[in-house]
């Protein structure tokens, strides 16, 4: 079936460094990734996504890459801050004309921990 | 508050019972998913549904039924039959269950099993 596979599963960097998490994905029809962070003890919340047809998105100090051949795409967060430390979920969305549109399939998490 | 409501946001339950869980959303989206969140595992699709009246097993429903007789209602049964129901479950809707768009979660329920 689909799956997403997401690294590191913990990530630990100095405060001003940046760091990358890396997903990859099985099903080649899919068309829609997102990311989200999750704060202790709250709802996950997008905070960057890209949709196929594009290769790299930047928002302030947050990039994703996406590589359609390979099946990758990968977070990049640059001059880290202390509220970075959270959980970031990748996610693929399916392709259409599958029955599967509209399902987010999610990686299994990366603990960032940014340290002061 | 993002327009999506889970409760309650703590609950227990005894081996053997039924416990539903609510989940709300006022924000007109066709699309609502339940998600189960377990340390190390992400989250994993339980059921989700695309539009009212309609719905379709996740990667994990086994144990598990949903209904959807209203837009903005998504309520999640966790049965007897599911055999490790303790978990942190989360509630999700997006505006459209025919393309992919961003999904926006509920606060969560953290249901345990006592």
């Amino acid at each position: 079936g689909e799956n997403v596979e997401q690294h590191p599963s913990t990530l630990s960097v100095q405060e001003g460094d940046s760091a990358v998490i890396k997903c990859t994905y099985s099903d080649s029809a899919s068309n829609y990734f997102p990311w989200y962070k999750q704060e202790l003890g709250k709802r996950p919340q997008l905070i960057i996504d890209i949709r196929s047809n594009v290769g790299e998105k930047k928002d302030q100090r947050i990039a994703v890459t996406l590589n359609k051949t390979a099946k990758h795409f990968s977070l990049h967060i640059t001059e880290t801050q202390p509220e970075d430390s959270a959980v970031y979920f990748c996610a693929a969305g399916l392709g259409v004309g599958s029955g599967n549109t509209g399902k987010l399939i999610f990686g299994q998490g990366t603990t960032l921990q940014v340290k002061p | 508050d993002g327009g999506i409501t889970q409760s309650p946001k703590y609950l227990f339950r005894k081996e053997g019972q039924n416990v539903t869980l609510s989940c709300e959303q006022n924000l007109n989206h066709d699309a609502m998913y339940w998600y189960r969140q377990d340390p190390g595992q992400g989250l994993r699709l339980i059921y989700y549904s695309q539009i009212v009246n309609d719905f379709q097993k996740g990667d994990i429903a086994e144990g598990y039924s949903v209904s959807r007789e209203k837009k903005e209602s998504f309520p999640l049964t966790v049965t007897s039959a599911q055999k490790n129901p303790t978990a942190f479950y989360l509630c999700a809707s997006s505006i459209s269950g025919t393309s992919n768009t961003e999904a926006f979660f509920g606060q969560g329920t953290r249901l345990t099993v006592v």
